[in-house]
């Protein structure tokens, strides 16, 4: 079936580094891909997205590539900041209303 | 902008006890979720509902019922609350048309 797996954390980074974080899907057919942040003691808000292969999706410094050959959709920042520590998720949506999350990687930013 | 509350940000219940969690969006969508988060689990999918009185199970709905009597309401019901079912529960919708899911804050629920 369906499904997500990004890089397992946590992540810890001082500002100014650059950040990666892996995501490869599975599924049938070509999916929409997502990123969502869950800042802490909030839920998730949609960080970027990308609906169909090779289309890139780019939001407060953070993008991410939908590449169909290697089913993949990595997370990248150039320079964090400690304001970008949260929680980041990979998810995807095909057929149907569901969706499917990544286990989530926690990042911390330090100064 | 959409707005997605839940009527608790902490719960804490008994085992045995019946649970009721409340979710309430504004912006007319169709589709509404409840997932519970779990520490290295990721989000799963307990239920979610395409129109009222509509529901489909997801991945985890064992423990768990729903209820949707209006459109802008999503209840998540633990009839029985067991210790396994502490977690924090995120409540989402979209609509049919739009692929953005959004979330309300959370619930975290504690059951002793």
């Amino acid at each position: 079936g369906d499904s997500v797996t990004q890089m397992e954390g946590p992540v810890t980074l001082s500002e100014e580094a650059f950040l990666t974080i892996n995501c490869t899907y599975t599924a049938t057919g070509y999916p929409s891909l997502f990123w969502y942040v869950q800042y802490p003691g909030e839920g998730l808000q949609l960080l970027l997205k990308a609906t169909k292969a090779d289309d890139k999706g780019s939001n407060k410094g953070f993008e991410a590539t939908y590449r169909k050959e290697t089913t993949s959709f990595h997370l990248e920042k150039g320079s964090v900041q400690v304001s970008d520590s949260a929680v980041y998720f990979c998810a995807l949506r095909w057929t149907g209303n569901q969706f499917y999350f990544g286990t989530g990687t926690s990042l911390t930013v330090i100064p | 902008d959409v707005k997605v509350t839940q009527s608790s940000r902490y719960l804490v219940k008994r085992t045995g006890e019946k649970v009721f969690l409340e979710c309430v969006q504004d912006m007319d969508h169709e589709n509404m979720f409840w997932y519970r988060q779990d520490p290295g689990l990721g989000l799963r999918l307990i239920y979610f509902s395409y129109d009222v009185k509509m529901k489909e199970k997801g991945d985890i709905p064992e423990g768990y019922s729903v209820s949707r009597e209006k459109k802008e309401r999503f209840s998540l019901i633990l009839e029985s609350a067991s210790t396994n079912q502490t977690s924090m529960y995120l409540c989402a919708s979209t609509t049919g048309l739009q692929e953005t899911q959004y979330f309300g804050p959370g619930t975290r629920l504690l059951v002793l």
